[in-house]
């Protein structure tokens, strides 16, 4: 299986602020790696596909970079809505996640 | 809207199937070019994908459970099921069901169940 592996696990920040999350891959994944929001209680939500690729209705806010096995995650500026749990996942093999970043009210 | 809701038992007792359904409405599962599968969380834990097959019957497995799990689409009456057999306490988790969008080697869920707990539990 192809390993995941997400830092920090979990940051606190201010609204206004500027996040970033990285997702590292045990083996080169190209560009084949997705990011989830998963507030509580919720199911996830795709945010980016294909490592930039920003989903129809997502905030432009946030962003996705990278390739190979090094992977970030960016808000460019943290609204209230943003505290949650962000996923990455690849499907370069099997599918896995991420252990999840948690982003938390400073 | 598309939309998909997961049913099914909330207790299982251990060493027995795990069996779940996920309804989709607002579309029809047999449409596009998008698998259906399952993806579990448990307590307090990370995303686990399962499993997912095209309605037509090509299948991808978490090879991890391959051997006790069966999934099937039914086009009659837009559902996936899933069963999973011989299931432990460790298997408690939330259960979704999502849509796969598939595009070669990229793969990735767009539209989720709001999922349904499962207890593995005596």
């Amino acid at each position: 299986d192809i390993q995941m592996t997400q830092s920090p696990s979990s940051l606190s920040a201010s609204v206004g602020d500027r996040v970033t999350i990285t997702c590292r891959a045990s083996q080169s994944i190209s560009t084949f790696l997705n990011w989830y929001q998963q507030k509580p209680g919720k199911a996830p939500e795709l945010l980016i596909s294909a490592a930039s690729s920003l989903q129809s209705g997502v905030p432009s806010r946030f962003s996705g970079s990278g390739s190979g096995t090094d992977f970030t995650l960016t808000i460019s500026s943290l609204q209230p809505e943003d505290f949650a749990i962000y996923y990455c996942q690849q499907s370069y093999g099997t599918p896995t996640f991420g252990q999840g970043t948690k982003v938390e009210i400073k | 809207q598309l939309q998909l809701q997961e049913s099914g038992p909330g207790l299982v007792k251990p060493s027995e199937t795990l069996s779940l359904t996920c309804t989709v409405s607002g579309g029809s599962i047999s449409s596009g070019s998008y698998y259906w599968g399952w993806i579990r969380q448990p307590p307090g834990k990370g995303l686990e994908w399962i499993v997912s097959s095209y309605y037509s019957g090509s299948t991808y497995y978490n090879p991890s459970l391959k051997s006790r799990v069966t999934i099937s689409v039914d086009t009659s009456k837009n559902q996936v099921s899933l069963k999973l057999r011989s299931v432990t306490a460790a298997e408690t988790a939330v259960y979704y069901c999502a849509r796969h969008v598939t595009l070669g080697y990229y793969y990735y869920m767009d539209v989720w169940g709001k999922g349904t707990t499962v207890t593995v539990s005596s």
